[in-house]
């Protein structure tokens, strides 16, 4: 069974810039979530993925936006990157949804990104 | 508004007592309740869960338990080894939908 896996593992970016952030989801899952985790922080939900459809989003701008792609892999782009983006991006997959009742989600490594 | 709170940021524990790391929520339609481990450099670990119908589940030397009326609940790790050093993170969830996150507690287990 192969886990969640992420890419790339860190990134330097400068303000203004756009971002690509990949996630490829444990074998068998069929949802992705994106969490930031800020420092000293615990991680907070961006939007979840179902089924290639957004499936809840938290409180995070527009700029912030993603994709589910047929085999369930994803993508979290962020446009206009800012000086307070800088964190570690987690993916997690899990199956089902709200809809189906999946509640454990495993994590991805993530991605550390950082914004000069 | 945080609806997941772990007020100690840290504990210190003896190798081979029990770790009793504690977590406190606001939200009465939260009916899921997860425990994370977080190694640095590494993403969160699923460690173990429980549905709100319950009011304790165990996983070996993990046990969580939970009080609906405190809406409180918290993580037993006994005996506590070194290698259960790592911030724990507990998790909400109501309906499946977003996992909230606390702010999560540093385990330090000393020989």
């Amino acid at each position: 069974e192969t886990g969640v896996t992420q890419s790339p593992t860190h990134l330097i970016k400068t303000r203004g810039q756009q971002v690509t952030l990949r996630c490829s989801s444990q074998s068998g899952h069929n949802t992705v979530s994106w969490y930031q985790q800020a420092l000293g922080q615990g991680p907070q939900f961006i939007f979840q993925y179902y089924r290639e459809e957004e499936n809840g989003r938290g409180n995070f701008p527009p700029r912030f936006s993603g994709l589910q792609f047929p085999n369930y892999s994803s993508e979290l782009n962020v446009n206009a990157l800012e000086l307070d983006d800088s964190a570690l991006y987690l993916c997690a997959s899990s199956l089902g949804s709200s809809r189906t009742g999946g509640y454990e989600q495993y994590f991805g490594p993530g991605t550390r990104l950082t914004v000069t | 508004d945080q609806q997941v709170k772990q007020n100690s940021p840290s504990l210190s524990v003896q190798e081979g007592r029990i770790s009793i790391l504690n977590c406190d929520y606001t939200n009465s339609m939260f009916d899921y309740f997860l425990w994370y481990k977080k190694y640095p450099a590494e993403g969160p670990t699923f460690l173990i869960s429980i549905s709100s119908i319950k009011d304790k589940n165990e996983d070996g030397r993990f046990t969580v338990f939970l009080n609906k009326s405190a809406k409180h609940l918290s993580l037993h790790i006994v005996p506590s080894q070194p290698g259960d050093s790592a911030v724990y993170f507990c998790a909400a969830s109501a309906n499946a939908d977003k996992l909230i996150f606390g702010t999560g507690t540093r385990l330090q287990v000393f020989p």
